[in-house]
């Protein structure tokens, strides 16, 4: 049972336009969601986290929303750059600090120069 | 400050051998997280330790095993490894003040092929 879904596998964007990643979730138990950034042969990276009393969080490029009501989530990456091309996990973990992250099944994003 | 780091980066092992993994935490970290990733199945929950006791544990058999150190230091164990074990094993890091969430740093893995 894929607690945490990633609907798209992969995804080709423009360079300079906006990427958007999305998330769905299944657990109402989970309130805490974080992305990363996965090369290969390295481990995640941790891009950007929000916490479910917010519904958006930015960090320079980067800005989650979440909609609590509708189970979902997603990263916007604006502008898109070429280095940006990676595997994005979303990740979810549950209320009460428990440290285990249960992962999405990723989607490639590409950027296209 | 040093990053989560693994070791070896890299190991090939036959079915029937078993094999143990390192993982030292980010400096002051006090969880280790270890995950399995797969092409078929993602990235999968193994087990979490802080102050070296198993706090988490996700649905994998009894020949996955772990432990972690006084100094935060973790090891994980596989024993009577299967083809099927082949994966990038990562560990992750994080503080883990007691009911809050954190974000989890992970080291750059550990691939391991069993043949």
């Amino acid at each position: 049972d894929q607690q945490v879904k990633q609907n798209s596998p992969s995804l080709s964007v423009q360079e300079g336009r906006i990427s958007i990643l999305n998330c769905d979730y299944t657990n109402s138990m989970f309130d805490y969601f974080l992305w990363y950034k996965k090369y290969p042969a390295e481990g995640p990276t941790f891009l950007i986290s929000i916490s479910s009393i917010k519904d958006k969080n930015e960090d320079g490029r980067f800005t989650v929303f979440l909609n609590k009501s509708a189970k979902h989530l997603s990263l916007h990456i604006v502008p898109s750059q070429p280095g940006d091309s990676a595997v994005y996990f979303c990740a979810a973990i549950p209320i009460f600090g428990n440290e285990k992250l249960t992962f999405g099944t990723g989607t490639r994003l590409t950027i296209i120069p | 400050k040093a990053g989560v780091t693994q070791t070896p980066r890299y190991l090939i092992k036959t079915r029937g051998q078993q094999v143990t993994l390192s993982c030292s935490p980010i400096s002051g970290h006090r969880s280790v997280s270890w995950y399995q990733q797969t092409p078929g199945q993602g990235l999968q929950f193994l087990f979490e330790y802080f102050s070296e006791t198993q706090r988490n544990k996700g649905n994998f058999p009894g020949r996955f095993s772990g432990r972690q150190f006084s100094n935060s230091r973790s090891e994980m164990n596989v024993s009577t490894l299967e083809l099927g074990d082949s994966a990038l094993y990562l560990c992750a890091s994080s503080l883990a003040v007691a009911g809050y969430q954190e974000t989890q740093y992970f080291g750059p893995g550990t691939r391991l092929l069993v043949l």
